[in-house]
């Protein structure tokens, strides 16, 4: 079983959509997690860090569900600049410890 | 706000040829991290290095990888004798010291193309 799955797409939509993104993580011992963005050949970015209690930033609203090994990211009213590729990322353990991505999910937002 | 930056950018090497990328991670950071990824494929971790030594690595950092850090500055990652597989974005990423949900910075990559 793979590390950290998503959801393959990638996804087409139109502004103004509301679209979630879904990861599986296999590690029950997963300490943090993260969405991360990526826009082509440009490095990963921090888009939220996400906590047991859900957090929301804006438009984007992170959720994490510990027992069911399941994190997922809301984007609302969706722009044209959100095209990108969406990584799940997980910190396996402790501090220090290298992250594990998800494969990524493409997203394009069209006009 | 500091960034890591990496150098350079694009490197072209013939195959055999050894390769040197550099790094030069945020100035109070503890840990660094080098990350390759093939075109169209995930991130995939290579290599971590704490307190001068290598912390962690996976599989792929072989013997034809080495990393150090010769100053107090750069980190940078070696590839003895390239292979037309080592073609891949390398991202160098380093952390603060320790916090809740210590996120990884990431430097803008160098694209690494063995021919």
């Amino acid at each position: 079983r793979k590390e950290v799955e998503q959801d393959p797409g990638p996804f087409n939509v139109p502004e103004g959509a509301t679209v979630a993104f879904n990861c599986t993580y296999s590690n029950s011992a997963s300490q943090s997690f993260f969405w991360y963005r990526q826009d082509c050949r440009k490095e990963p970015k921090l888009l939220m860090s996400v906590y047991s209690s859900g957090n929301e930033d804006g438009r984007f609203t992170a959720q994490l569900n510990r027992a069911s090994q399941y994190i997922s990211l809301l984007i609302r009213d969706s722009k044209l600049s959100d095209s990108a590729t969406y990584l799940c990322v997980v910190n396996p353990g402790d501090y220090g410890q290298n992250f594990v991505f998800g494969p990524g999910t493409r997203l394009s937002v069209l006009p | 706000e500091p960034e890591v930056t990496q150098t350079p950018s694009h490197q072209v090497t013939q195959m055999g040829q050894e390769v040197i990328l550099r790094c030069v991670p945020i100035s109070n950071h503890l840990y660094f991290y080098w990350y390759r990824q093939i075109l169209g494929q995930k991130v995939e971790f290579l290599v971590s290095f704490y307190n001068n030594e290598i912390s962690e690595k996976s599989e792929i950092f072989d013997d034809q990888f080495s990393v150090e850090r010769p100053d107090g500055s750069n980190f940078t990652l070696k590839i003895r004798s390239t292979k037309l597989e080592d073609s891949a974005m390398y991202f160098c990423a380093s952390i603060p010291p320790r916090a809740s949900h210590t996120e990884q910075y990431f430097g803008p990559g160098t694209r690494l193309t063995v021919t």
